[in-house]
């Protein structure tokens, strides 16, 4: 079964740029994943899905602070000019036939 | 503007029953999968079950099959999940969420509903 992996905190100064990885099992690295962003007391938020060759495409109203990539079986998110707002839990998610999967979440704290 | 709109939730003794409903407005709901995603206090996200454009395909985490059930209404734009004999484990904030096409990366979230089992 596919498994995620993402480090459990993180943390950047205000106005600097910060990478958070979710990583893939080896034997599913060519999968696409989903981020999400999950604000303090509220719902999550579909940031956007990237794909194994590094492209990605994000959810309406996400600004462009916000990017994905791709190393082997690394996916990564960017948030670049840190807000405060960013300051949240977010999540990777990928999906195979019946079945979906989440990691563990990584906790990003703007300093 | 796409809107999911859980209710339902509630305080539910151990081994009862109750029935989650998300209404869903502003995007042509019969095009897309849809999801029952949960999230028990203080956890991360557990997804819980997944039903077809049309309602012909079903899918579950082991740990709800038999004892969940998720359907959808075309008509009233109404997702739902019957849960029953209910554990203390299955205390959570369920979230339903729109399939993005028949992809399955979550592009629409609820805000939620809390159920909670206890005696």
């Amino acid at each position: 079964q596919v498994v995620l992996t993402q480090s459990p905190s993180a943390s950047a100064s205000l106005g600097a740029s910060v990478k958070l990885t979710c990583t893939l099992s080896s034997r599913h690295s060519g999968y696409a994943i989903a981020w999400h962003q999950q604000q303090p007391e509220k719902g999550p938020r579909y940031l956007m899905k990237v794909n194994s060759d590094g492209s990605h495409s994000k959810g309406d109203g996400i600004p462009d602070r916000f990017s994905g990539s791709s190393s082997g079986a690394e996916r990564y998110l960017t948030i670049s000019s840190l807000q405060s707002e960013d300051e949240a839990d977010y999540y990777c998610q990928t999906w195979d036939t019946g079945i979906v999967v989440f990691g563990g979440g990584t906790k990003l704290t703007v300093l | 503007e796409v809107q999911l709109v859980e209710s339902g939730g509630g305080l539910v003794q151990p081994g009862g029953s109750l029935r989650l409903s998300c209404a869903a407005s502003g995007f042509t709901f019969s095009n897309h999968w849809m999801t029952w995603v949960r999230q028990a206090p203080g956890k991360g996200l557990e997804w819980v079950a997944n039903i077809k454009e049309d309602g012909s395909d079903e899918y579950y985490v082991d740990s709800v099959r038999g004892r969940f059930t998720i359907s959808r209404d075309n008509v009233k734009n109404s997702l739902y999940l019957q849960m029953n004999s209910l554990r203390a484990e299955d205390t959570a904030v369920f979230y339903c969420a729109r399939c993005h096409g028949s992809s399955w990366n979550f592009d629409y979230w609820g805000q939620g509903t809390l159920v909670t089992v206890s005696s």
